[in-house]
């Protein structure tokens, strides 16, 4: 039973770059959240997506986009990229519904120079 | 807005002594409170969580115990271990969210031997 898996692990990129990370959700879960998590710091929700819509947002700028594929899969888009973006990129996923329990993936550290 | 405090920032104990973590936090509405374990470059994961329903839940040397009146939760872990050593995470569902998460920030704790 495959769990969270995300890609990929690490990336350095400039100033003003965009960037796309992916998200594969635990088998069986159809729903994606994403959570960035500065050093130190806890998780922050970005954004949820489910039945290829983003369901819930987070207080996170336009520049962060993202869409969900048939088969659940996630992507996280940035535009722009600022020094600030600089963080652990967390997917989580979990069953639609009610509030159940989210389980994250190992998370793609994105370095912005 | 929504927020969820977290102490200490710091705990530091002996092999084989208890650790408790407390939290807080804002949103009434929250019914969802769940600890996380991060272990250094790793992702976050769940050790326990407990509903607004129950007042505590235990998993072998792990419990939480919740306090609906007063807002505040906390995890206690007895007859630590080194490798209890992590940074723990609690969290509160936001309100009329489907499951996400806004998150305390972070208990660095460290068994020593």
């Amino acid at each position: 039973d495959a769990g969270v898996t995300q890609s990929p692990t690490h990336l350095i990129k400039t100033r003003g770059q965009q960037v796309t990370l992916r998200c594969s959700p635990k088998s069986g879960h159809d729903t994606v959240s994403w959570y960035q998590q500065a050093l130190g710091q806890g998780p922050q929700f970005i954004f949820q997506y489910y039945e290829e819509e983003e369901r819930q947002r987070g207080n996170f700028p336009d520049r962060f986009s993202g869409h969900q594929f048939p088969n659940y899969s996630s992507e996280l888009n940035v535009n722009a990229l600022l020094l600030g973006d600089s963080a652990l990129y967390l997917c989580a996923s979990s069953l639609a519904g009610s509030v159940n329990e989210q389980y994250f993936g190992p998370g793609t550290r994105l370095t912005v120079t | 807005g929504e927020n969820v405090e977290q102490h200490p920032s710091t705990l530091s104990v002996q092999e084989g002594d208890s650790a408790v973590i407390k939290c807080t936090y804002s949103d009434s509405a929250s019914n969802y409170f769940p600890w996380y374990k991060q272990e250094l470059g790793k992702r976050p994961q769940l050790i326990i969580d407990i509903r607004s329903n129950v007042g505590e839940k235990k998993d072998q040397r792990i419990a939480v115990t919740l306090n609906k009146t007063a807002k505040h939760f906390s995890l206690h872990i007895t007859e630590t271990q080194p490798e209890d050593s992590a940074v723990y995470f609690c969290a509160a569902s936001i309100r009329g969210s489907q499951g996400n998460l806004i998150f305390g920030k972070g208990t660095k704790l460290s068994v020593k031997p």
